[in-house]
């Protein structure tokens, strides 16, 4: 099983900064098979990023992957108010299929 | 605009088994796509269970495999989880999934509110 581990554990940030998260996989996840996703507290999350780098439909252009093999990231160009939340990634390249355990990006 | 709602019950006696019924709208599960489920335990991270194609190949999580059974009902486009001998542990949130990719590797573009199901006697 691939374990991912995310990092920081929480992201203190203003609104209008730039977040970068980390994503890092125990082996290779092979070919980019890493998602991103964005949860807001009593809420589902959401897709926000497949394949390390694309950009699911609806989402802003301010959020943006990069990474391959075992190191990921996902960068937040400027927070806006609706963007503190949780964020996992997901790798799909491997069975079982597993999640990061989530960064908490919080308004310092 | 695809939309996934869950169904079932609330609390599951410890050893029984959990269902779990998700009603698609605006998206015909026989025209293609894996459908899953994911839990999530309260203020924890996220676990996939499995995903089935509607014409029945699945793909279970290992460590659930023998105790997981989803199955696709296309005349009522909907698909159901059952998760037997259920312990304390397994209470979370389960959600319903649309799961895009094909061959075991999926991520999941859309998903159903969750239903929280607590394993209590």
């Amino acid at each position: 099983e691939i374990v991912l581990t995310q990092s920081p554990g929480t992201l203190s940030l203003s609104p209008g900064e730039r977040a970068t998260l980390s994503c890092r996989a125990s082996q290779s996840v092979g070919s980019s098979y890493l998602g991103w996703y964005q949860q807001k507290p009593g809420q589902a999350p959401r897709l926000l990023i497949f394949g390390a780098s694309s950009r699911a439909t609806g989402i802003p252009d301010r959020f943006s992957g990069s990474g391959s093999g075992t190191d990921f990231t996902l960068t937040i160009s400027r927070l806006e108010p609706e963007d503190f939340a949780v964020y996992y990634c997901q790798q799909y390249g491997n069975s079982p299929l597993t999640f990061g355990g989530g960064t908490k990006v919080e308004i310092k | 605009q695809v939309q996934l709602q869950e169904s079932g019950p609330g609390l599951v006696k410890p050893s029984e088994t959990l269902s779990l019924t998700c009603t698609v709208s605006g998206y015909s599960i026989s025209s293609g796509f894996y459908w899953g489920w994911i839990r999530q335990p309260p203020g924890k991270g996220l676990e996939w269970i499995g995903s089935v194609y509607y014409s029945g190949n699945n793909f279970y999580n290992p460590s659930l495999k023998s105790r997981v059974s989803i199955s696709v009902d296309t005349s009522k486009n909907q698909f159901s989880l059952q998760l037997t001998s259920v312990t304390a542990a397994e209470t979370a949130v389960y959600y319903c999934v649309r799961t895009y990719g094909s061959g075991g590797y999926f991520y999941f573009d859309y998903w159903g509110q969750g239903t929280l199901v607590t394993v209590s006697s």
